[in-house]
């Protein structure tokens, strides 16, 4: 499984759009982009994933380059609720695996 | 509709005790994981099982052993427990479908190993 490199943290203003990248050099053909979060101790929570087109969904749009090689989530207005560690992960399905590993993750701080 | 089910949420256990942490869930997943969580840090995988009687070494195996003798359950065990052991315990599970793919998480178990 490709493994994934994010910024450790970052702050955004309440209101504003947050755009969380995530790099993803190693990622194959068949492999998604998937984005998680977890607010204080809470289970994960999915968001969004992709495999090669931009995606959108209630919550987020997922935006995916053109090599796939990074992509950034955003949060078009961020709320305090939304304060919490982001994971960004690369998942395959090859082979039955399916498996999903996460990284440190990205701490969002939303300020007021 | 429970989704993914700990049991139980809190535990406290005496180095070298045993025990086994239980994940249910209702939605017909083949996908089913059991993760750790250390204070500050991300989730570790320690194993996998991608269907009923299958099951596999995640990224941190070493001092648990699972079973999903059916496909809603997965055991994890802890035959003597130490206290590098004391963590937040998180199941997960998923369906096999490419289109259809979000994990669902359970609430977490919180043990520590005295």
């Amino acid at each position: 499984d490709a493994k994934t490199t994010q910024p450790p943290s970052m702050d955004c203003a309440e209101g504003r759009a947050a755009n969380l990248p995530c790099n993803h050099s190693t990622i194959s053909g068949n492999e998604y982009v998937y984005w998680y979060r977890q607010i204080h101790s809470q289970g994960p929570q999915y968001i969004i994933h992709g495999l090669k087109n931009n995606e959108t969904n209630e919550m987020a749009s997922l935006i995916i380059t053109e090599d796939r090689k990074s992509s950034t989530l955003i949060l078009p207005h961020a709320t305090l609720r939304d304060t919490a560690v982001y994971y960004c992960i690369v998942r395959g399905f090859s082979g039955n695996t399916g498996k999903l590993i996460f990284g440190q993750g990205t701490t969002l701080q939303v300020k007021p | 509709n429970a989704g993914v089910t700990q049991t139980p949420k809190f535990r406290v256990l005496k180095t070298g005790q045993s025990m086994t942490l239980l994940c249910a869930q209702d939605m017909n997943h083949e996908y089913m994981y059991w993760y750790r969580q250390d204070p500050g840090m991300g989730l570790r995988l320690i194993h996998y099982s991608v269907g009923e009687g299958t099951t596999a070494k995640g990224e941190v195996p070493d001092g648990y052993n699972v079973s999903r003798l059916k496909k809603q359950n997965f055991l994890l065990g802890l035959e003597s427990a130490a206290p590098s052991q004391t963590s937040v315990y998180f199941c997960a599970s998923s369906s096999l479908t490419e289109e259809n793919t979000e994990a669902f998480f359970g609430q977490g178990t919180r043990l520590t190993v005295v």
